[in-house]
């Protein structure tokens, strides 16, 4: 079946970075875009980025655009979100997300990772 | 940027009565382009509808979308104890941004 483990939360400081990872299985990740999308505590759902399923492209959030990065390596079914220059608005659950088949709405979820910026 | 908006905010209903959800977008998403998710506490969201219309699989078919253009709808026709949480709806027409609306709590009253 379809997993998505999503890993590498914590709490960190303002201005500081982290490395989200998610791990795919149960399907062919090659063949898949990628979505990180993100909850603030008790809030909404906000998308933070895509990746096609070959890499050769990415879309940001505005919010995020510049200080983000997402990446995947197809060899180790591997997802990859790369946030730099942390602020205390970007605490929140990232979730690891696969792109349906025909469309970006999302089919499968990760259990999702937290992120605490805070001082 | 699309802007979607859900009402109500919350329902408050009984097992077994019909729960109606609205979405509706400040532009028009393009061919139809809607998906609507489930999520539960402590849970990541949950794939119900896709192309406005569509069941994701394994599905109950209790739960329905419809609509187009600017304005869609969730449709529970039977609320069972397992359907009271937060609903959520997404447009991803053509280019990103892709957005959600705010959410609508489906509580027990």
């Amino acid at each position: 079946q379809v997993q998505l483990v999503g890993s590498g939360g914590g709490v960190v400081q303002p201005g500081r970075s982290l490395r989200l990872s998610c791990v795919a299985s149960g399907f062919t990740f090659s063949n898949y875009g990628m979505h990180w999308v993100r909850q603030a505590p008790g809030k909404g759902l906000e998308w933070v980025a895509v990746i096609w399923k070959d890499g050769s492209n990415e879309h940001y959030a505005d919010s995020v655009k510049g200080r983000f990065t997402i990446s995947r390596d197809n060899s180790k079914n591997t997802l990859y979100l790369q946030m730099n220059s942390l602020r205390a608005e970007d605490t929140a659950v990232y979730y690891c997300a696969r792109r349906g088949y025909g469309g970006n709405f999302l089919d499968y979820w990760g259990q999702g990772t937290l992120v605490t910026v805070s001082s | 940027e699309i802007v979607l908006t859900q009402s109500p905010d919350t329902l408050s209903l009984s097992p077994g009565e019909r729960a109606t959800l609205s979405c509706r977008a400040t532009q028009s998403v393009s061919s139809s382009y809607l998906a609507w998710y489930q999520q539960k506490p402590g849970q990541p969201p949950r794939l119900l509808i896709f192309g406005a219309s569509s069941r994701a699989t394994g599905i109950p078919d209790r739960f329905s979308g419809s609509g187009s253009g600017t304005d869609f709808t969730l449709t529970i026709s039977r609320l069972e104890p397992e359907d009271f949480a937060v609903y959520f709806c997404q447009q991803y027409g053509s280019s990103p941004p892709w957005t959600f609306g705010q959410g609508t709590k489906v509580e027990i009253k």
